[in-house]
């Protein structure tokens, strides 16, 4: 399977600030996702980082709080903007395999945002 | 959309013990159902999945079983270890290749006592 190396780890940030995380791909994928998690709860899709074309975002998630960069094949940025404490969860990449035959759906691990 | 439910919230079992865990889906269109195990401070971690055209799938104590008619799929873990303690995710979507996303359950904490 693909491996993901998503940068930074975990970051603690002021209020009013911006993070930019960064999700690198051994190999080239098609399609990359931004997930969040919020402390205990299961994973909700921010948005599906589309290469050559603007990111496919999913209700409740809006281009201005969370853009989104995909250069490459290989690469994404997900940056949260203008951060409150409701911002403080585990940010997480993932991307899906090339075809029906390898991979699956693979995720880095995770960057752990907390905003004071 | 999709609507996956994820049944237990949390799951106590003794050691060498089975554990079960139980999904259900809304969008008959689904026809992949990936299953993941998340420890802390670590992404989730695919452990077994299965496509619609198969009714069970067994990977060493890992098994997974799909009732297509019913919207309902299981993980069974056989003969319980402590490394089993995590979170574990179902998940559902249309196809794996398109990168139709996937839509997860709310998750089963399990501990394995020893």
């Amino acid at each position: 399977s693909a491996v993901i190396s998503q940068k930074p780890s975990r970051d603690i940030c002021q209020r009013g600030t911006s993070l930019t995380i960064q999700c690198q791909v051994d190999s080239q994928v098609t399609m990359m996702f931004w997930y969040r998690q919020q402390p205990g709860q299961s994973l909700t899709l921010i948005a599906t980082a589309n290469q050559g074309s603007e990111a496919t975002y999913e209700s409740g998630f809006v281009i201005d709080k969370f853009p989104i960069s995909r250069p490459n094949l290989t690469f994404s940025t997900l940056t949260v903007s203008n951060m409150s404490p409701e911002d403080s969860s585990i940010y997480l990449c993932s991307v899906a395999g090339p075809t029906e035959s390898n991979y699956g759906y693979t995720f880095g691990s995770g960057t752990r945002l907390t905003v004071v | 959309g999709e609507n996956v439910e994820q049944h237990p919230s949390t799951l106590s079992v003794q050691e060498g013990d089975s554990a079960v865990i139980k999904c259900t889906y809304s969008d008959s269109a689904s026809n992949y159902f990936p299953w993941y195990k998340q420890e802390l401070g670590k992404g989730p971690q695919l452990i077994i999945d299965i496509r619609s055209n198969v009714g069970e799938k067994k990977d060493q104590r890992i098994a997974v079983t799909l009732n297509k008619t019913a919207k309902h799929f299981s993980l069974h873990i056989t003969e319980t270890q402590p490394e089993d303690s995590a979170v574990y995710f179902c998940a559902a979507s249309r196809t794996k290749a398109a990168g139709n996303k996937l839509t997860f359950g709310g998750g089963t904490r399990v501990l394995v006592k020893p």
